[in-house]
């Protein structure tokens, strides 16, 4: 099984809150996402980062935003949630190596509803 | 660039009888390509994956995919469906390295008892 864990699984909160969602994995890989999922979507990607202090923005445009301070670890937050943010976000991770094949390793997600 | 097509984002299989989900890819490199499953409310898993040698490779589960690089093919079977197959399937293609991984829209596959 992947080493990559998200908190919290499910959040309801109000319209204006802030959000941070967790993310983190053990396997001490460099690469890390951030993937956006509504039913019947494909994956939408949001943010990547290839190391610590590495952030990019993916091909869907967000509010959020996300930070790498450590290896580890790859939180997302939103500053002011809105019921358009409602929506599963999935963190996922890979090796950095140039010999990489791109294989992804996934959290079990976490589902966010803005009433 | 890189791009994914599956076709059929439902299918619907008796239990028992063979599993297939189609997908097409197209890349400018020679491309690595993935299976991977949702269960609901889960992340993904990878079901299989092709890197280099073998065309035909065997994932979890009993699945296998072919590639097939005169039709960018890289269709998903299985020769008996389970009511426990019945989730989502989402096929994938990268470049490997530092490239991005595309993936299709994904195929919901209902397993009818």
């Amino acid at each position: 099984e992947a080493d990559i864990y998200q908190t919290p699984r499910y959040l309801v909160i109000g319209t204006g809150k802030k959000i941070t969602l967790e993310c983190s994995q053990t396997m001490g890989h460099d690469k890390m996402y951030w993937y956006q999922q509504d039913p019947g979507m494909e994956l939408h990607l949001i943010h990547y980062s290839y190391g610590v202090n590495s952030t990019e923005k993916g091909d869907l445009s967000s509010e959020s935003t996300v930070s790498r301070i450590r290896t580890e670890h790859f939180p997302l937050t939103l500053e002011s949630a809105r019921p358009s943010h409602t929506s599963q976000y999935l963190c996922a991770s890979t090796e950095g190596a140039n010999s990489n094949t791109g294989e992804l390793f996934f959290g079990e997600g976490s589902r966010l509803t803005v009433l | 660039a890189q791009s994914v097509t599956q076709l059929g984002s439902h299918v619907s299989v008796s239990e028992g009888a063979l599993v297939l989900l189609r997908c097409n890819y197209s890349s400018s490199v020679p491309p690595y390509l993935f299976w991977y499953v949702q269960y609901p409310n889960q992340g993904l898993q990878l079901l299989l994956k092709y890197t280099t040698g073998a065309t035909l490779v065997k994932g979890i589960n009993g699945f296998e995919a072919e590639f097939k690089k005169s039709e960018t093919s890289f269709h998903l079977t299985k020769p008996s469906a389970h009511m426990s197959d019945a989730a989502e399937y989402f096929c994938a293609v990268s470049s490997g390295g530092y490239q991005k991984v595309t993936f299709g829209i994904g195929t919901k596959l209902q397993v009818i008892p």
